[in-house]
């Protein structure tokens, strides 16, 4: 196993809510990144961070921020949840040894009612 | 819109007969993924490409990459009911000296025993 945990696995919330999701990593990797799956979509990548501080924008940032202030934890924040939102969240590291694989969290699904 | 996208969207096949799956993608990549999804469970790599590759094998899978028509083609060898999942491809990208790893959107594979 890649050591990459998620929290909550499930949360439910209400439109308008604050919501953090968290991706913890034990490998020290420098690339994190985090995805939203949904039916027909496939995945879609939201943020991704190339080091502590350092992110960038994916395709679906809208309505989403991360911070990343230590290696090992990359956090996703959605300031004020609304049913778009409702999604089932993926994070993943990029395998350190230049390979360019990733390695996957089982996920946070997400239902904002 | 997305980087990648997958056809076919659904593709079942008996046990034991081949499965072909395809992925065209939009712009230049250091290199293309292919990644496996079980029912409900995170991601897992398969295989990986370089964009100065043509065509690499691995166990019952081969992958080529046409890079002049940005498409690639993921080939399952005598399918087996346990290869039953969706399959997705990834591909990677500089953004800013950044690897940026985007995903298409899937193609469910269900083999028949």
């Amino acid at each position: 196993d890649a050591g990459i945990t998620q929290s909550p696995r499930h949360k439910v919330t209400e439109t308008g809510t604050p919501v953090t999701l968290r991706c913890h990593q034990t490998e020290n990797h420098r690339y994190m990144y985090w995805y939203r799956q949904d039916p027909g979509h496939g995945l879609r990548l939201i943020h991704y961070s190339y080091g502590v501080k350092d992110t960038d924008k994916g395709e679906v940032s809208d309505g989403y921020s991360v911070s990343r202030s230590k290696t090992e934890d990359f956090l996703l924040t959605l300031e004020s949840a609304t049913s778009s939102q409702t999604s089932v969240y993926f994070c993943a590291i990029r395998g350190g040894d230049g390979s360019g694989e990733l390695f996957f969290g089982e996920g946070s699904r997400l239902t904002v009612l | 819109s997305q980087q990648g996208e997958e056809d076919p969207q659904a593709l079942s096949i008996q046990e034991g007969e081949n499965a072909t799956m395809n992925c065209s993608y939009k712009t230049s990549i250091n290199n293309l993924q292919w990644y496996r999804q079980n029912s409900g469970r995170g991601l897992v790599h398969l295989i990986l490409i370089r964009s100065n590759e043509r065509e690499k094998h691995s166990g019952r899978l081969r992958v080529t990459l046409d890079t002049s028509k940005k498409s690639s083609s993921l080939l399952i060898t005598a399918s087996r009911a346990a290869d039953t999942a969706s399959y997705f491809c990834a591909t990677e990208v500089d953004s800013g000296g950044y690897q940026k790893v985007t995903f298409g959107t899937g193609t469910k594979l269900q083999v028949i025993p």
